[in-house]
Formats: structure tokens, C-alpha cells, sequence
């Protein structure tokens, strides 16, 4: 299996754009993590899914952040508009079960708003 | 709530020396814990796992040991390598008493480790 795939890999961006960060979870995986890296605040959880259903988004900082999972072998984290603070390292992660179960990171995305 | 704590970092060592980078918790019903690593510019990958009290989880060289009782999952390594260098992150996932768990998973704030020649 190719692991999860993260696209953009890098993405710069002016404040107030929109940005899109896609994921592709591992096959058969029933669970996907959105997670957010920052020197600052470490590694947050922003939501989770399963079965492409969201769980628990008590991790999204504000409106501006949403999450969709319209299949399971697809995902997006959308942040309309864009702020400077919102520049961090993008996390896309998958399991087959929770508990556990290893959860498999993506390379991640590096959001930069200018 | 669910929390890691993990030892202030960044952890500078000479290679071959003996490695110890110290987690405690604090969780509601058994938790599972787990050690992951992140190399420069990757993503987290599993280094380990316990998922009750008293177990050893052990990969690569590293060990830790469930400790329900001082509520801990230390990592040790006999003896590092310069490819050892990385990020690590304790962390757990809480389960409610019965067994159910919940999915995700609650991490700590991460120590750096730089191995030197």
C-alpha cells in the first residue's frame, strides 16, 4: 500500500485565500485524523471521522476551518479565509479501529499565509 | 481530562550512550500508550505500543514499560545511533471501563533527541 498521501505537499498562500489540503486515508482504514504541528502549540487534533462520519471536531480553532469526508477514500481540510497563524505543518492520519489500533501518518502539508 | 507529559527537551547524547526520555499520564479507564517518532521532514510513524499494565513494548532497540501504578511508559534505548535523531511523542488512548475506547489519541508535547558522532 502506498500510506496515506497528503496533496499539496507545500502550499503558500495569501491572507484572506482559501485553502484546500486534501488526504487519501489507507485502504480499509475506518478511521481519518486531521492534525495540526506548530512550535508554539505541538500537535493538535482538529477532527476525526469513521466510517466518513464526523466523530468529534472539537479540535477546529473557528468557522473559518471545515472538514468533509465524502467517501472513504477521500478527505479535505478547508480554511476559508486564511490567516498568518493559521501556517503549520497539515497532518492526515489513518487506523482500522480505534483504541489500540496504530494510527499511520501522511507526509504532511506546510501551509505558509503570507 | 486525558494528558501527556513528557520530559523538557531537546536531548543531546553522544553515540552509543544510554537513552531515557521520561512520559507520565493522567487518564480516565486503561488507557493504551504509545511511543511515536518523526524524522526531519516526515510525518509520525509508531515506535512502539502497550496496551495494558505491565507490558513491554519494544522495537528497533527501544523498550517501555507500562507502569499503571506511577502512571508512566518510559523509553529507553541501550545504546543510540546517530539515525536515531528525531522527534518522539508519548501518547495515549483512553478507554472507558468495559473496554470501549474512544479513537483518538492524546499526544504529548514531544522531545527532541540529537545523537552526535
Amino acid at each position: 500500500d502506498a500510506g496515506v498521501i497528503q496533496s499539496p505537499r507545500h502550499e503558500v498562500t495569501e491572507m484572506g485565500q482559501e485553502v484546500t489540503l486534501r488526504c487519501k486515508p489507507i485502504s480499509g482504514h475506518d478511521y481519518l485524523f486531521w492534525y495540526r504541528q506548530t512550535m508554539m502549540r505541538g500537535l493538535e487534533l482538529l477532527i476525526y471521522f469513521n466510517n466518513n462520519v464526523p466523530i468529534d471536531d472539537s479540535g477546529m480553532p473557528e468557522d473559518r476551518f471545515s472538514a468533509k469526508m465524502p467517501n472513504a477514500s477521500f478527505s479535505t481540510l478547508k480554511i476559508q479565509p486564511s490567516e498568518p497563524r493559521d501556517s503549520a505543518v497539515y497532518f492526515c492520519a489513518s487506523s482500522l479501529g480505534p483504541g489500540a489500533d496504530t494510527q499511520y501518518f501522511g507526509p504532511g502539508t506546510r501551509l505558509t499565509v503570507l | 481530562g486525558d494528558s501527556v507529559t513528557q520530559m523538557e527537551g531537546p536531548v543531546t547524547l553522544s553515540e552509543e550512550a544510554f537513552l531515557t526520555i521520561n512520559c507520565t499520564y493522567t487518564a480516565t479507564g486503561y488507557p493504551s500508550l504509545f511511543w511515536y517518532v518523526q524524522y526531519p521532514g516526515e510525518g509520525l510513524q509508531l515506535l512502539l505500543k502497550a496496551t495494558k499494565a505491565d507490558d513491554k513494548g519494544s522495537n528497533k532497540g527501544f523498550e517501555a514499560t507500562y507502569r499503571k501504578e506511577t502512571t508512566s511508559f518510559h523509553l529507553e534505548k541501550g545504546s543510540v545511533q546517530v539515525s536515531d535523531s528525531a522527534v518522539y511523542f508519548c501518547a495515549l488512548n483512553s478507554a472507558l471501563s468495559g473496554g470501549t475506547s474512544y479513537g483518538k489519541l492524546t499526544f504529548g508535547q514531544g522531545t527532541i533527541l540529537t545523537v552526535h558522532p
